[in-house]
Formats: C-alpha cells, structure tokens, sequence
C-alpha cells in the first residue's frame, strides 16, 4: 500500500457545485496533516492544515478520520479560480526533521 | 516581503555539465528542503536540512548534493546531470522541524538535461 494516495482525477464540476476529496495514507502513526494547493507547474501553497476535530475556512472544509487512515476535503460553492492540483500531504510521525509524504495530487477543473 | 527566491527559473543543459541551484529564504527558517516533481510521481524530497551544517538524505538523494553554510542558502547541486534528472524542482522552507508547519516554496526550476 502506497503511503499517502490520492484519487487522481479529474474532478469536472460546474461552477456552484459541492465536492470532495479523500486521501488515505498507511501509516497509522502519522501526526500532522495538510492540504496543499497548486496551479500548473507552480509551486505548492498551504491550504489548509487538517486537525483532528476537523477544521473550516470559508468554502473549505478539512477532516480527519484517523481509524480509517484518511483526510478529506470539501469545497463548497465551487468558483472556476478552484481550479487546480490539491495535494495531500501527511508527516509519518512527530519525529523533527521528519520528510513530509506528499501525495500525487487530485485535479479539479471547475467550468461555467 | 517573505519568500524562497530559487535560480534560475529555467535551465537547459547538457549531460555531465556541473550546475547549481540557488535558493534563499529571508525568514529566518531553520528547515529548508529539496523536491522534484516528476507527472505521475508527484512531490519527492531530495534532501532537506534542520539548520546550519545539518543536511540530510530524502527519498531521492542520488545524483544530487546540498550543503547549508549559511541559515538562508541551501543551493542543490548536480556533480553530473544525467537526462533522468530532468524534471521540475522546488525549494521550500520552514520554521522549526518542518514536519508540522507551514511549508513555503520558492517558485520552481525547470531543468532539462540533455
């Protein structure tokens, strides 16, 4: 099993529509996880981090469900700027120095 | 303003040929870090760094060398490049141990290596 997996995509959706995306990830020790943003052949922005009560900011919403070993992520009202790459990416354990997993990404394209 | 400044943004060259890949950050960050993205591979860590004179080896250390001499450089070198280390590389930082903070990227080399 693959550490961190993402569905692909992509996501086609309209604009105003709901949609969401898990990742799973394989270790069970993993502590931190987060939701990176990137647009085509640009570098990767912070999101949103996830935390274990689950987390919102605006039309986005994170959540964590550690015994089934996933994060996902909403996006509510989806706009055509939603358009990009969302990257999972998840810390193995607390260790400091720690690499992160980064998963492949999910594409989203949001049309009008 | 904060950022990861890396150059050169676009860099073809040929095989064997040594090069550098300069990165900066004016944050004050003691983690700084090396990924290449590869379609269908994602993000992958060549090598990263907890502060000065701390380097250490990531997923995808062969072919590549960093050092931190100084807290805001972490340049990435290719002794001999090869055609397989063509891809798309970024530099990121973070304050702390990186593993639970906010990660900032440099904009990206493109590199070819011919």
């Amino acid at each position: 099993r693959k550490e961190v997996e993402q569905d692909p995509g992509p996501f086609n959706v309209p604009e105003g529509a709901t949609v969401a995306f898990n990742c799973t990830y394989s270790n069970s020790a993993s502590q931190s996880f987060f939701w990176y943003r990137q647009d085509c052949r640009k570098e990767p922005k912070l999101l949103m981090s996830v935390y274990s009560s689950g987390n919102e900011d605006g039309r986005f919403t994170a959540q964590l469900n550690r015994a089934s070993q996933y994060i996902s992520l909403l996006i509510r009202d989806s706009k055509l700027s939603d358009s990009a790459t969302y990257l999972c990416v998840v810390t193995p354990h607390s260790q400091a120095g720690t690499a992160l997993i980064f998963g492949k990404g999910t594409t989203l394209s949001v049309s009008s | 303003e904060a950022q990861v400044t890396q150059n050169p943004r676009y860099l073809i060259t040929v095989t064997g040929k040594k090069l550098t890949v300069t990165c900066s950050q004016n944050m004050n960050h003691e983690y700084m870090s090396w990924y290449r993205q590869d379609p269908g591979l994602g993000l992958r860590q060549i090598y990263y760094s907890m502060n000065v004179e701390v380097t250490d080896k990531g997923d995808v250390p062969e072919g590549y060398k960093v050092s931190r001499k100084e807290k805001r450089n972490f340049p990435l070198i290719l002794e001999s490049p090869s055609p397989n280390q063509t891809s798309l590389y970024f530099c990121a930082s973070a304050t702390g141990g990186g593993w639970n903070e906010k990660l900032f990227f440099g904009s990206g080399t493109q590199l070819s290596v011919l």
